[in-house]
């Protein structure tokens, strides 16, 4: 199984910041790597697939990029409705595996 | 509208079954993949398997943690697709969410195994 693992587990941000989480593969997954965000009591939402193709509706601040083994998303001008919680996911291979999660909270 | 509405969940003994639906409408279901995702309270989504289109064979794939005791399926007809839980272990409790090419998503049923 492709490992996931993402860093920070938690980032602490202010309204109009940018920030970055990392994400790292145990294995090479060209760039079959996808972004979600969750908010409590909702449903994952895609933000990014192919590593860095924005998926539609998602506001341009959110970003991605890498291949192989490292990824990142990169979050511009953060806005209120960005403070949530952050997972990448591998789908290069079955099982498909996500990371543990990036909780974003207002510094 | 495209709408993904996910029933069944229950409180259920160890050892207990389960057979949680989706229910799909919006959109040609039978020219869909459906996957299963689910989520442990405070932990993050787990794939737990999906099903090809029929067309495609309608075959199935799982991981290890629930190979033999989940099984998906699908009705066309109904525009409803099915999880099947069978020998469910308390580590098994969760939230339950389907989606189609992981822009669709449901909004969860909650699965509790406990005795």
């Amino acid at each position: 199984d492709i490992q996931m693992t993402q860093v920070p587990s938690t980032l602490s941000a202010s309204v109009g910041d940018t920030v970055t989480i990392t994400c790292r593969a145990s294995q090479t997954t060209y760039r079959w790597l996808a972004w979600f965000q969750q908010k409590p009591g909702q449903a994952p939402k895609i933000l990014i697939y192919k590593a860095s193709t924005l998926q539609s509706g998602v506001p341009s601040r959110f970003s991605g990029s890498g291949s192989e083994t490292e990824f990142t998303l990169t979050i511009s001008n953060l806005q209120p409705d960005d403070f949530a919680t952050y997972y990448c996911q591998q789908y290069t291979s079955y099982p498909i595996t996500f990371g543990q999660g990036t909780k974003l909270e207002i510094k | 509208e495209v709408l993904l509405v996910e029933s069944g969940g229950a409180l259920v003994k160890p050892g207990g079954s389960l057979r949680l639906s989706c229910a799909a409408s919006g959109f040609t279901f039978k020219n869909a993949s459906m996957t299963w995702v689910r989520q442990a309270p405070g932990k993050g989504p787990e794939w737990i398997g999906h099903i090809k289109r029929t067309i495609d064979g309608g075959t199935t794939d799982y991981p290890a943690a629930v190979r033999g005791r989940f099984t998906i399926s699908r009705d066309d007809s109904k525009n409803t697709l099915y999880l099947q839980m069978n020998s469910l272990k308390t580590e098994d409790t969760a939230v339950y969410y389907c989606t189609t090419r992981w822009v669709v998503w449901g909004q969860g049923t909650l699965v509790i195994v406990s005795s």
